[in-house]
């Protein structure tokens, strides 16, 4: 089974610009999960959709961040514009239901943004 | 609020030794736990897990972990460590019925030969 997919990897860019994070959840799993990991903490949620409807954003800095979860599948995430404290490591996951709090979830390898 | 504190960032230990690494939740309400392996340059991996039933857990790599419902702890814990388990573990807590997984800072697991 093909596991969470995130592209790009690795990404350096100046502050106030844009810059977009793509990931693409296991197949035939409802949920998907975007996560912040500044250096020396643990993962943060920022945005969770079920299916194409967002379940929870109360996290998501919202007058920079956006996400949408494309036709129920893919998902991106966007920051504009950026600042310096946006460098972290941007995590997706997924879980094949996420209305059970049991559900595990499965994570990406992630994308690190340097913001300069 | 739920909240998730691992005390110890970095534990050094020579291959072979025993390790615990520490975790501490508080809630309101009934959780489940879980502990997750990051390896270098990889993605968060699920090592185990506590819904119910028994307090016991065991990963298929030799790791276990306890919950203490009274102590509120969910220690992760291995008799003999290898080379290979060097890596960094985070606890995570939800509490039974929510959405949001809180995580620990994690603590950096460091196996000397």
């Amino acid at each position: 089974e093909a596991g969470v997919a995130q592209s790009p990897r690795y990404k350096i860019i100046e502050k106030r610009q844009s810059v977009a994070f793509w990931c693409n959840p296991i197949s035939g799993h409802a949920t998907l999960y975007w996560y912040q990991q500044i250096l020396g903490q643990g993962p943060k949620l920022l945005i969770q959709f079920q299916n194409n409807g967002v379940v929870d954003d109360s996290q998501l800095p919202k007058d920079r961040f956006s996400a949408e979860r494309l036709k129920g599948v893919d998902s991106t995430l966007k920051i504009q514009p950026a600042k310096l404290e946006d460098s972290a490591v941007y995590l997706c996951a997924s879980s094949v239901r996420g209305d059970r709090s049991a559900d595990t979830q499965y994570f990406g390898p992630g994308t690190r943004l340097t913001v300069l | 609020a739920q909240s998730v504190t691992q005390l110890d960032s970095q534990v050094p230990v020579f291959e072979e030794a025993p390790v615990e690494l520490r975790c501490n939740y508080s809630s309101s309400v009934s959780v489940y736990l879980f502990w997750y392996v990051q390896y270098p340059n990889q993605g968060l991996q699920l090592l185990l897990k506590y819904l119910s039933g028994s307090t016991l857990v065991e990963s298929i790599n030799g790791f276990e972990a306890e919950f203490n419902k009274s102590q509120t702890s969910f220690h992760l814990r291995k008799p003999s460590v290898h080379i290979s388990d060097t890596a960094e573990y985070f606890c995570a807590v939800i509490e039974t019925g929510a959405n949001n997984l809180f995580f620990g800072t994690g603590t950096r697991l460091t196996v000397i030969p």
